[in-house]
């Protein structure tokens, strides 16, 4: 079974540039969940995707927004990239995540120079 | 507001001993927790869940344990290894949100 695929693995964009990042869950799971993890941060909750639907954002300015497809893969899109945007952005998926845990894909290394 | 706490400074133990490491959590009472591991430039492998409910789960080499009344829960590695070295986060849901509450993790190394 494939696992979580997220691309591209690294990323380098330029300040006020827009980068785009992709993610397809584990085949049956319907949930899509976005995490920025940043140097020394931790993981910070981005953006929770199900059936096509936004069910829920963390505390993220506007210019970060994302989409589910009706194959249930997503994009998140990360608009007038700031430098301090630079980090790894995990997508995962869940068949339940209270019991089952997240499935993470290896991440996408974004760069704002 | 919610949080997740731990040990932020490096453990490193012998091959062989028991790691043990401490997750804490504040101001909130969590149905369960999770653990993960993550090695750099990787993302979090889900390794454990144990409920409010349960006071002890193992797999294999190992155990995790949750005490609702010091709001702790303690992951242990038996018989460690060096290819246990990584970086082990801690989490939590937070209601019907979607979203997991993670700690800082804790990065274990097992010297041979």
């Amino acid at each position: 079974e494939a696992g979580v695929t997220q691309s591209p693995t690294h990323l380098i964009k330029t300040r006020g540039q827009q980068a785009t990042l992709r993610c397809s869950p584990i085949s049956g799971h319907t949930s899509v969940y976005w995490y920025q993890q940043a140097l020394g941060l931790g993981l910070q909750f981005l953006l929770w995707y199900d059936e096509g639907e936004e069910r829920n954002r963390g505390n993220f300015p506007p210019r970060f927004s994302g989409r589910q497809f009706p194959n249930y893969s997503s994009e998140l899109n990360v608009n007038a990239l700031e430098l301090e945007d630079s980090a790894l952005y995990l997508c995962a998926s869940s068949l339940d995540r209270a019991s089952y845990g997240y499935t993470f894909g290896s991440g996408t290394r974004l760069t704002v120079v | 507001s919610q949080k997740i706490e731990q040990n932020s400074e490096a453990l490193n133990i012998q091959e062989g001993k028991t790691a043990t490491l401490t997750c804490n959590y504040t101001n909130y009472s969590p149905a369960y927790l999770q653990w993960y591991r993550q090695d750099p430039g990787r993302g979090p492998v889900f390794l454990l869940l144990i409920r409010e409910n349960e006071k002890e789960k193992r797999k294999e080499r190992l155990k995790v344990t949750f005490d609702t009344t010091l709001k702790q829960s303690l992951f242990h590695i038996t018989a460690s290894q060096p290819a246990d070295s990584a970086t082990y986060l801690c989490a939590s849901g937070s209601g019907n949100t979607g979203k997991l509450i993670f700690g800082q993790g804790t990065t274990l190394q097992v010297k041979p």
